[in-house]
């Protein structure tokens, strides 16, 4: 079946960057998205990237993908403490059917 | 307001008990998802509804039922709730008029079944 992974937790300090990677499995996504859950919150969409785009920048965000690898991994620049929370990656389930997969998602702990 | 609404938001009830989550939206959106979270499992899909006649299962929908009583809500049930059903729940959205099919989701319902 379909399967999205995820290493379980990161911890940085404040100021380094923080590198958070996801491994997928179906690769006729259209999209493919972050997510971000800060405690005590619901989901938020953080970024998403085209599939035919090798990599997108959003201010500190950089999300880059690699096709052949079936490999996307999120770059946060100058990690702040307000960084801290989990992230999930999301691929669409069967194609963009609407449906979406979910990485079991990253704990990144940011150090002052 | 927060788009994408869900009560209660915490809830404690004993196993066997039937109880209903409710989920409101006033995106204007036609598509409707109900997930759960486990620790360690990231979200998982229990039903959608891409419009009010339109109900599938998703991957864990054994325990559950949904009703789509309107475009705007979708409520989730648990028959006869058990400890395992213990779990935060998320409602969301999406437009089948976006391309980039995002999905919006609500503040969560923390459930615990004793």
């Amino acid at each position: 079946g379909e399967d999205v992974e995820q290493s379980l937790f990161l911890s940085v300090r404040e100021g380094d960057s923080s590198v958070i990677n996801c491994t997928y499995t179906d690769s006729s996504s259209t999209y493919l998205y972050w997510y971000k859950q800060e405690p005590g919150a619901g989901l938020q969409l953080l970024t998403y990237i085209f599939s035919n785009m090798d990599m997108k920048q959003d201010q500190r965000l950089t999300v880059l993908l690699n096709k052949k690898d079936k490999h996307l991994s999120l770059r946060i620049a100058d990690t702040q403490t307000g960084d801290s929370a989990i992230y999930f990656c999301a691929d669409p389930w069967g194609g963009n059917t609407g449906k979406l997969i979910f990485g079991q998602g990253t704990t990144l702990q940011v150090k002052p | 307001d927060a788009d994408v609404t869900q009560t209660p938001r915490n809830r404690i009830t004993k196993t066997g008990k039937r109880i209903m989550l409710e989920c409101s939206q006033t995106k204007g959106h036609d598509r409707m998802y109900w997930y759960r979270q486990d620790p360690g499992l990231g979200l998982r899909l229990i039903y959608y509804s891409f419009d009010v006649k339109d109900i599938n299962k998703g991957e864990i929908s054994d325990g559950y039922s949904v009703s789509r009583q309107a475009q705007a809500k979708f409520s989730l049930s648990l028959e006869s709730a058990i400890p395992n059903q213990t779990a935060l729940y998320f409602c969301a959205t999406s437009s089948r008029q976006d391309k980039s099919e995002t999905q919006y989701f609500g503040p969560g319902t923390r459930l615990l079944v004793l």
